[in-house]
């Protein structure tokens, strides 16, 4: 257990769609980093949230967007669903923006789209 | 660029086989390497890291030695359990890539009793 959680684990939505993925961190951690992993492929980093603030930002159109709480909790939204984005979401918290050995993974939402 | 590849799955052993997963990576400067591993229905978990060249990382019996020289971090361990059936991700992270992490594709194993 990581103590990181995400919601919900499984969803299923239609082409042109919205869905939004939620994500609490480890208690005491102030950043969230967000990845897509398709099948077969490695996580794809997608963004950072660091004290409210998006913190680095990967290779996603800006269809993908996310917000960070006072709580640092976060939600991770995605407009205009397309079929490629069918695939696992992964937050991980850490405390900092260093990454690396210091990222606590929650176990995904597997997101479908149809 | 940074890059990190991993040689491709699925591997199949048989109880108390010697694993090997090879990984190598592209980089500027030195880079930090991890193995990440995630069974199946949970989430990523660090398995072992090396943070300098020469440097091994070890954990629950699996071992990884950082050769700059080869620009590897293959993954070892002696005597897989069924337990290890899980993918296993190699990953860098580096100064020059804001520190965020770029992994492997994942390589996929499976133990037999």
């Amino acid at each position: 257990e990581t103590g990181v959680t995400q919601s919900p684990t499984h969803l299923i939505k239609t082409r042109g769609q919205q869905v939004t993925l939620r994500c609490s961190s480890q208690s005491g951690h102030n950043t969230v980093s967000w990845y897509q992993q398709a099948l077969g492929q490695g996580p794809q980093f997608i963004f950072q949230y660091y004290r409210e603030e998006e913190n680095g930002r990967g290779n996603f159109p800006p269809r993908f967007s996310g917000l960070q709480f006072p709580n640092y909790s976060s939600e991770l939204n995605v407009n205009a669903l397309e079929l490629d984005d069918s695939a696992l979401y992964l937050c991980a918290s850490s405390l900092g923006s260093q990454g690396g050995e210091k990222l606590f993974f929650g176990s995904g939402t597997q997101l479908s789209v149809l | 660029g940074n890059s990190v590849t991993q040689m491709e799955g699925p591997v199949t052993l048989s109880e108390e086989a010697f694993l090997t997963i090879n990984c190598t990576y592209t980089a500027t400067g030195y880079p930090s390497l991890f193995w990440y591993v995630q069974y199946p229905g949970e989430g990523l978990q660090l398995l072992l890291k090396a943070t300098k060249a020469d440097d091994k990382g070890s954990n629950k019996g699996f071992e990884a030695t950082y050769r700059k020289e080869t620009t590897s971090f293959h993954l070892e361990k002696g005597s897989v359990q069924v337990s290890d059936s899980a993918v296993y991700f190699c990953a860098l992270i580096n100064a020059g890539n804001n520190r965020k992490l770029i992994w492997g594709l994942g390589t996929s194993l499976a133990v037999n009793p």
